[in-house]
């Protein structure tokens, strides 16, 4: 079973400002993805950036970053030079990793953040 | 990047009615999507699996007389509920997978029983 956790119901930011959503989670597989995607209010489902458990190499996609800790499990997104567009709900998930089998997503309870002038 | 297109965006209907929605890839064939269901201010809780040519794999609490999935070819998927009461009332939001764990997205569609 895996079970994803999002502490922060809400964040603020000023724009070009840094923002680090948290995330933990567990899970019993030892081959997982983990995934932080964006809900902004037409309500479809971005993704933002995705992690191979099996890297150790933090993720990037130009201004979203994540610091992966393995042991701890804990998967926080660092949003950089932040703008009005990243207002959304963000959420955290993660899904098994099996080659050939689609994968089945457990999201976090979402984090709304909010980006101020 | 892949689309995935939802139909209809919103649907509004009477109580005992049922309502079809469609799912579809339309760059990429998807032998799987998912059916999610999110209420307000809410995550996202999957409801079952959709499997090309088979049937699907509900999620423990999940009707599958009441929903029902079809996924009669490779690029769409469907979920009809049947005999809509107003605790259906949700926004269903599916998704599909392209492959090597990537997945895309439907636009959601808003059910609204009266």
């Amino acid at each position: 079973a895996q079970t994803v956790t999002q502490s922060q119901p809400e964040m603020s930011v000023q724009e070009a400002e840094t923002v680090t959503l948290s995330c933990t989670y567990d899970t019993s597989e030892s081959d997982y993805y983990l995934f932080w995607y964006k809900q902004p209010p037409s309500r479809q489902m971005i993704l933002v950036i995705r992690q191979e458990a099996y890297k150790q190499q933090n993720a990037t996609e130009n201004r979203f970053s994540v610091n992966f800790q393995k042991a701890a499990k804990s998967f926080s997104l660092k949003i950089s030079d932040s703008q009005l567009g990243d207002a959304a709900m963000y959420f955290c998930a993660t899904s098994r990793l099996l080659t050939g089998t689609a994968s089945k997503l457990t999201f976090g309870t979402g984090t709304r953040l909010q980006v101020t002038l | 990047g892949a689309v995935v297109s939802q139909h209809p965006s919103r649907v509004i209907c009477k109580s005992g009615t049922s309502v079809k929605i469609e799912c579809r890839s339309l760059d990429f064939q998807a032998t799987t999507m998912f059916w999610y269901r999110q209420f307000p201010k809410q995550s996202l809780m999957l409801m079952a699996t959709s499997n090309e040519g088979s049937k699907a794999t509900y999620e423990q609490g999940v009707e599958k007389d009441k929903f029902l999935i079809n996924h009669a070819s490779l690029t769409l998927s469907t979920l009809t509920v049947t005999s809509a009461h107003p605790e259906d009332s949700s926004f269903y939001i599916c998704s599909a997978e392209r492959g090597g764990g990537e997945l895309f997205f439907g636009e959601g569609s808003r059910l609204t029983v009266l």
